[in-house]
């Protein structure tokens, strides 16, 4: 099961790019990335998902090397809505449901 | 499309009292999950359904814990016998996954959680 790592807590201001970055460097070939957001009192919400190189929505950019040992999760643009905790999860397509892990996660913070 | 909803939001109770929640997920979605969620900390995964079909609890979820899907529609989870470290959110999910695969790459709806608070 990959361990993954993000820094603890991150500040931005309106109107920055907003880069968070995550560490997992005994991912498994299968392994997917998947990233989720959370404001306080809601549950998360999914914001991206992908397995290399680049995928792009209209929300986040996800960025992953070539080793995959790392993926960074780009925000265009915050605004002070972007201020929550950001979960990067790494587990394969084929997998147990408890092997879900959603860590500790990156608090962010977007001032004015 | 309604999204996920949990009931109560919250629940005040006092230490071993019974509690139980509901979660109604998104129609059609066949897998639900139930997950932990402590201050400062990530969602703890609990159990987990595929249908009506409990697939998977977790080794940390002790025997006071139960779940139930009925009919694989809403799912409730009951606490007995409630202690103070059982004070926490709980938070239910939903995703429309298709047979035993593919869990890992689940986009799962969350709803808002129920907090929970054992005095």
């Amino acid at each position: 099961l990959a361990k993954t790592t993000q820094p603890i807590s991150m500040d931005s201001y309106e109107g920055q790019e907003v880069n968070i970055t995550c560490s997992h460097n005994n991912i498994a070939t299968n392994d997917y990335i998947t990233w989720y957001q959370q404001f306080p009192s809601q549950g998360p919400r999914f914001i991206i998902q992908g397995y290399k190189t680049k995928v792009t929505n209209e929300v986040a950019s996800l960025f992953i090397p070539a080793d995959r040992k790392s993926s960074t999760l780009s925000l265009p643009r915050v605004s002070l809505s972007d201020t929550a905790v950001y979960y990067c999860l790494v587990g394969p397509s084929y997998s147990s449901a408890s092997k879900i892990i959603f860590g500790s996660g990156t608090r962010l913070s977007i001032r004015p | 499309d309604t999204g996920v909803s949990q009931n109560p939001r919250h629940k005040i109770t006092k230490r071993g009292q019974n509690v139980t929640f509901r979660c109604d997920p998104i129609s059609e979605h066949n897998r639900l999950y139930w997950y932990r969620q402590t201050l400062g900390q990530g969602p703890e995964f609990l159990t987990y359904f595929q249908n009506e079909a409990q697939l998977e609890k977790s080794r940390l979820l002790s025997d006071r814990f139960s779940a139930e899907r009925p009919k694989g529609s809403f799912s409730t989870l009951e606490i007995q016998r409630t202690e103070q470290g059982d004070s926490a959110m709980y938070l239910c999910a939903s995703s429309s996954g298709l047979g035993l695969a593919l869990v890992g790459t689940d986009t799962q709806y969350f709803g808002p959680g129920t907090r929970l608070t054992v005095l």
